[in-house]
């Protein structure tokens, strides 16, 4: 089990850049995950999907943000133009789903906009 | 966010007490409290979870007690070691929407040796 993998594990761009951030779920996981972790604001839900459909995109803070997730091992995060204040880690996470089956998270992608 | 509290925000322990961190929540819609470790670098992963039918549950060194009624729930790390030095989370949730949790603020806990 390789478990979720995320890419690139850090990434520094300027201001305006489009920045994607791109996850590997579990196989065999059939929910994913996108979180955000600032010192501010903790761990936030940006966006959910079950079995490859967006359920909850509540979280995702404006539309410069965008996900996507074409197929069942791989999922993009989109921030089109990135600006400082996204200065943050992005998790992604998935689950076999199921109740209260537990999130596997990945290592992170720390952005870094200046 | 603050339907979660968790507290206290940084917490210092010698090697063998015992450490303690509290999560109070307001959702009383939430049926699932589970307690999540993230260690520096790395993604949080679950440590230990309760269901609101059961008023503790043990796993080890780790406890979690479940008050209903005050809308707490806690952890307890018996025996601490200085490899539980971590930031813990509490991050409750309702079943009926999958694993769509409530993370707290977080708790960085530091074992001294």
């Amino acid at each position: 089990d390789a478990g979720v993998i995320q890419s690139p594990r850090h990434e520094v761009t300027e201001m305006g850049q489009e920045v994607t951030l791109r996850c590997k779920p579990i196989s065999g996981h059939n929910s994913l995950f996108w979180y955000r972790q600032t010192m501010m604001r903790g761990l936030e839900l940006l966006i959910y999907f079950n079995n490859n459909v967006p359920i909850d995109d509540s979280g995702m803070p404006e539309d410069r943000f965008s996900a996507k997730m074409p197929n069942a091992s791989f999922s993009t995060l989109k921030i089109q133009p990135s600006e400082p204040r996204d200065s943050a880690v992005y998790f992604c996470a998935s689950t076999p789903g199921g109740l209260n089956s537990p999130l596997h998270f990945g290592n992170g992608t720390r952005l870094t906009v200046t | 966010q603050q339907q979660v509290k968790q507290s206290p925000q940084s917490l210092i322990v010698q090697k063998g007490g015992i450490s303690i961190i509290n999560c109070a929540y307001e959702n009383t819609a939430f049926d699932y409290f589970p307690w999540y470790q993230q260690f520096p670098g790395k993604g949080p992963a679950l440590l230990i979870a309760i269901r609101p039918d059961v008023s503790e549950k043990k796993e080890g060194r780790f406890t979690i007690s479940f008050n209903k009624s005050a809308k707490q729930f806690s952890l307890h790390i018996m025996d601490s070691q200085p490899g539980d030095s971590a930031t813990y989370f509490c991050a409750p949730g309702v079943k009926e929407y999958g694993n769509k949790l409530v993370f707290g603020a977080g708790t960085i806990l530091r074992v001294k040796s």
